[in-house]
């Protein structure tokens, strides 16, 4: 069964203290791995898209990477309005469906 | 640029009902894809239309239907409602079905079931 697991579920940071979310898959026929945020009350906000094992992508302090298996999603130096839920989802070869985890609440203290 | 916009922003229904909830996509955009999304969760995949027709669809039972309109905007309806329909629901717009183009999110309509 394909499937998506991101860890921590809740991550809880103080201001300039850099970490990572970590997604992990098991799905055949990768398409595309997408990070989102979504914030209390709205819905999920398109962050990147990565397509191929290598490959990284950098947004103000995000950076994405994805392998074979897992993305991670690194956040340097974090500010409290990065705190926010954390998505990632995986497209397959089988049309447009985004298969989602369960996501990573990430608070950012001052 | 308009984004893509639901309607309404909450609902409140009771068990039995019937429900249509409405989405606009982005300028430019012509595919729409529907989530479900529970609290604590990540969303859900109901089901995808283009060029008017349902392209895909996930595992949800036939009491969810949708259509899409000759100006991309579609509508999701909810048959004999379920306490367990209680959801935020998600619309998300993108160019093209494939899934290789990033989906853009509405910010939902919160159904609640009493």
């Amino acid at each position: 069964e394909d499937q998506v697991t991101q860890s921590p579920e809740a991550l809880r940071l103080q201001e300039g203290e850099s970490s990572s979310l970590n997604c992990s898959y098991t799905v055949s026929g990768l398409r595309g791995l997408f990070w989102y945020r979504q914030d209390p009350g709205k819905g999920p906000e398109f962050l990147f898209t990565l397509y191929s094992a290598g490959e990284e992508k950098e947004k103000e302090r995000l950076k994405a990477t994805l392998t074979k298996k897992e993305s991670f999603l690194y956040i340097t130096a974090p500010k409290p309005e990065d705190s926010a839920t954390y998505l990632c989802a995986v497209n397959l070869n089988q049309g447009g469906k985004l298969i989602f985890g369960q996501g990573t609440e990430l608070s950012v203290k001052p | 640029d308009a984004g893509v916009t639901q309607s309404p922003t909450h609902l409140i229904k009771t068990r039995g009902q019937q429900v249509t909830l409405r989405c606009s996509p982005k300028s430019g955009h012509d595919t729409v894809s529907w989530y479900q999304q529970a609290l604590g969760q990540g969303p859900q995949f109901i089901f995808q239309y283009y060029e008017e027709e349902e392209r895909q669809r996930g595992n949800f039972p036939d009491r969810f239907s949708g259509h899409q309109f000759p100006n991309y905007s579609s509508e999701l309806n909810v048959n004999a409602l379920l306490l367990g329909d209680s959801a935020l629901y998600l619309c998300a717009s993108s160019l093209g079905p494939g899934g290789n183009q990033p989906q853009h999110f509405g910010d939902g309509t919160r159904l609640s079931i009493l």
